[in-house]
């Protein structure tokens, strides 16, 4: 079955700085890839998604990559903010039932002012 | 749009009641819900998927006859934790997939915390 690993764990920055989150993937026919940001007692809201035919996606200061090769992507964060600040889950649709996500065990973003 | 709704946000109850949980998609029909569990510092753990008007799909190591799935309409699913005890106590959120737009865009319910004492 598909298998998500997520690293890092936990991640500080500085206000200002760039964040990178990255995920591997077990099965090379998943095809979406959809990442997802919670704060802390509140439901995982869709910030950006990417699907296997094409390598990059853009959202304003939110960038997702696809390295299908590699079976990795990885989540970029630009200019961070304090309000960036929550924990960030990759996740990835199996081939073999595309109703499914299988989640990263997650990210904790920090952004210090 | 593609907004998803859970009732009760909190609950706390008595070890050994059971406890209803219902999800509603507000203003898109969804074809399917799914149920996921999340403990604390913990990962969105995937129990159930409920397709409206048919059983619910297990995960392995998921207790059917422990947490009853129905999806009776397009807009409600309801999640029933029976006989609950304290290890149930989690987060347990529901998504809804529509009609509408990318067939696979899971979108999430605020959750509800469960605590049995």
């Amino acid at each position: 079955g598909e298998n998500v690993e997520q690293h890092p764990s936990t991640l500080s920055v500085q206000e200002g700085d760039s964040a990178v989150i990255k995920c591997t993937y077990s099965d090379s026919a998943s095809n979406y890839f959809p990442w997802y940001k919670q704060e802390l007692g509140k439901r995982p809201q869709l910030i950006i998604d990417i699907r296997s035919n094409v390598g990059e996606k853009k959202d304003q200061r939110i960038a997702v990559t696809l390295n299908k090769t590699a079976k990795h992507f990885s989540l970029h964060i630009t200019e961070t903010q304090p309000e960036d600040s929550a924990v960030y889950f990759c996740a990835a649709s199996p081939s073999y039932n595309t109703d499914k996500l299988i989640f990263g065990t997650g990210t904790r973003l920090q952004v210090f002012p | 749009g593609a907004v998803v709704s859970q009732h009760p946000s909190r609950v706390i109850c008595k070890s050994g009641t059971s406890v209803k949980i219902e999800c509603r998609s507000l203003d898109f029909q969804a074809t399917t819900m799914f149920w996921y569990r999340q403990f604390p510092k913990q990962s969105l753990m995937l129990m159930a998927t409920s397709n409206e008007g048919s059983k619910a799909t297990y995960e392995q190591g998921v207790e059917k006859d422990k947490f009853l799935i129905n999806h009776a309409s397009l807009t409600l699913s309801t999640l029933t934790v029976t006989s609950a005890h304290p290890e149930d106590s989690s987060f347990y959120i529901c998504s809804a997939r529509g009609l509408f737009g990318p067939t696979d865009t899971q979108y999430f319910g605020p959750g509800t915390r469960l605590t049995v004492l």
